[in-house]
């Protein structure tokens, strides 16, 4: 069985400031990682994915997020935080075949900014 | 391209009464889902349909709630009779199916922001 715990459902920063989302999983299989962000009144949207490629991935406005498996962690980064970047993200985590590949969800992390 | 389209965009309706929801998903998306976010939770999968068919809806309650996708494209969910626990935003999203990891990658339309009084 997969799940995703997310440490911290809110995280505040200060515009200019690193931004550090911490994301855990647990997952018999190999698993795909995701981080999604949920603008207010807005669906979501994929910031990065790590597929066994690469450990160190890149997303998007920004946003990296490393993949270590002796830490189970796949923990989202920005360097100098936005005032936009104000949102709810999610880490997710799917196995890699059949019935696996359904999205196991975090319960978020709502991030705020502050001037 | 398009995104994924849902409406209505918010919902307000009292327990015991039904409740319909729409989806059009990103045009050539076989996959289509179904989930339900509560405040302050992520979002749980109510139902996935392959087409016109069903491949998972363990988590959907099926004394209330039902979703078809007939000629696979365009899906409706529909929620008879509504509880006051049914108050979420429902969120569709759609995929490509195929063999890549990238072909899973799941687009989600705005949501419909129901709440039951």
């Amino acid at each position: 069985a997969q799940s995703v715990t997310q440490l911290g459902s809110h995280v505040s920063v200060s515009e200019g400031a690193l931004v550090l989302l911490r994301c855990n999983y647990s997952s018999s299989v190999p698993p795909y990682l995701f981080w999604y962000v949920q603008y207010p009144n807005q669906g979501l949207q994929l910031l990065l994915k790590y597929t066994s490629a690469a450990t160190l991935v890149k997303g998007i406005n920004g946003f990296e997020a490393e993949f270590k498996k002796s830490e189970t962690s796949f923990h989202l980064t920005k360097p100098s935080a936005h005032m936009s970047d104000a949102a709810e993200y999610f880490c997710a985590v799917s196995g890699r075949a059949g019935n696996n590949r359904k999205l196991i969800w975090g319960l978020g992390t709502s991030l705020a900014v502050n001037p | 391209e398009a995104g994924v389209a849902q409406s209505p965009r918010y919902k307000i309706i009292e327990k015991r009464q039904s409740v319909a929801f729409w989806c059009n998903p990103i045009s050539g998306h076989a996959t289509l889902y179904w989930y339900q976010q509560i405040l302050g939770q992520g979002p749980k999968l109510l139902i996935q349909f392959q087409n016109n068919g069903v491949v998972d809806d363990s988590q959907l309650p099926k004394d209330r709630f039902s979703a078809e996708r007939l000629k696979g494209v365009d899906s409706t969910l529909k929620i008879q009779p509504a509880k006051l626990e049914d108050s979420a935003v429902y969120l569709c999203a759609s995929s490509l199916a195929g063999g890549l990891v990238s072909n899973y990658e799941q687009y989600f339309g705005p949501g419909t922001r129901l709440t039951v009084t």
